[in-house]
């Protein structure tokens, strides 16, 4: 079936430091692929998306390229701030889907210090 | 801006007991999911929910769970009877279409069985 795997967390890093976590997928054809941020208190919120090879994402300064080859969607930014700390999760949804499941990785914690 | 509410945010609860999870999706929303996430473990989907009956649903979604629309604004989880094994945090999610649109996702309920 279908499955999405992140890189092993956590990850801490000094404010300006430039971030990568790591996001591979296994899926049938050519799935939807999502990078959802959650804050500490607060639900899922979609950070970024792709929906067909080769199309780049970008939020906030955040991107990831979906890279059907290497079937990967890595999340970039070249300078973290502390207020990207949060909890990270890739996510995929199936070409063909009718009613939209997602599928996660484990989500990758992300701690900047100052 | 609109957003998914649930309640309660915390809920401890004894073994075999009923609980219902409530959730307020985002109001011209039609699509909506239960996901859950067991402590350290991937969030996972439970179920989806469009024109007042399930779409689809996991292996997890046993006879111990249902969903309801009871009225035009809110949308339930009930576990009948819980079991050590269903504490988790569990998210609802909405969207205005399954395959193109953004999920909104909920804070969260962080069930706890004993």
């Amino acid at each position: 079936g279908d499955s999405v795997t992140q890189m092993e967390g956590p990850v801490t890093l000094s404010e300006e430091a430039f971030l990568t976590i790591n996001c591979t997928y296994t899926a049938t054809g050519y799935p939807s692929l999502f990078w959802y941020v959650q804050y500490p208190g607060e639900g899922l919120q979609l950070l970024l998306k792709a929906t067909k090879a080769d199309d780049k994402g970008s939020n906030k300064g955040f991107e990831a390229t979906y890279r059907k080859e290497t079937t990967s969607f890595h999340l970039e930014k070249g300078s973290v701030q502390v207020s990207d700390s949060a909890v990270y999760f890739c996510a995929l949804r199936p070409s063909g889907t009718s009613y939209g499941k997602l599928t996660f990785g484990q989500g990758t914690i992300l701690t900047v210090h100052p | 801006e609109p957003e998914v509410t649930q309640t309660p945010s915390h809920q401890v609860t004894q073994m075999g007991q009923e609980v219902i999870l409530r959730c307020v999706p985002i109001s011209n929303h039609l699509y909506f999911y239960w996901y859950r996430q067991i402590l350290g473990q991937k969030v996972e989907f439970l179920v989806s929910f469009y024109n007042n009956e399930i779409s689809e649903k996991s292996e997890i979604f046993d006879d111990q769970f249902s969903v309801e629309r009871p009225d035009g604004s809110n949308f339930t989880l009930k576990i009948r009877s819980t079991k050590l094994e269903d504490s988790a945090m569990y998210f609802c999610a909405s969207t205005s279409g399954p395959t193109q649109e953004t999920q909104y996702f909920g804070p969260g309920t962080r069930l706890l069985v004993l």
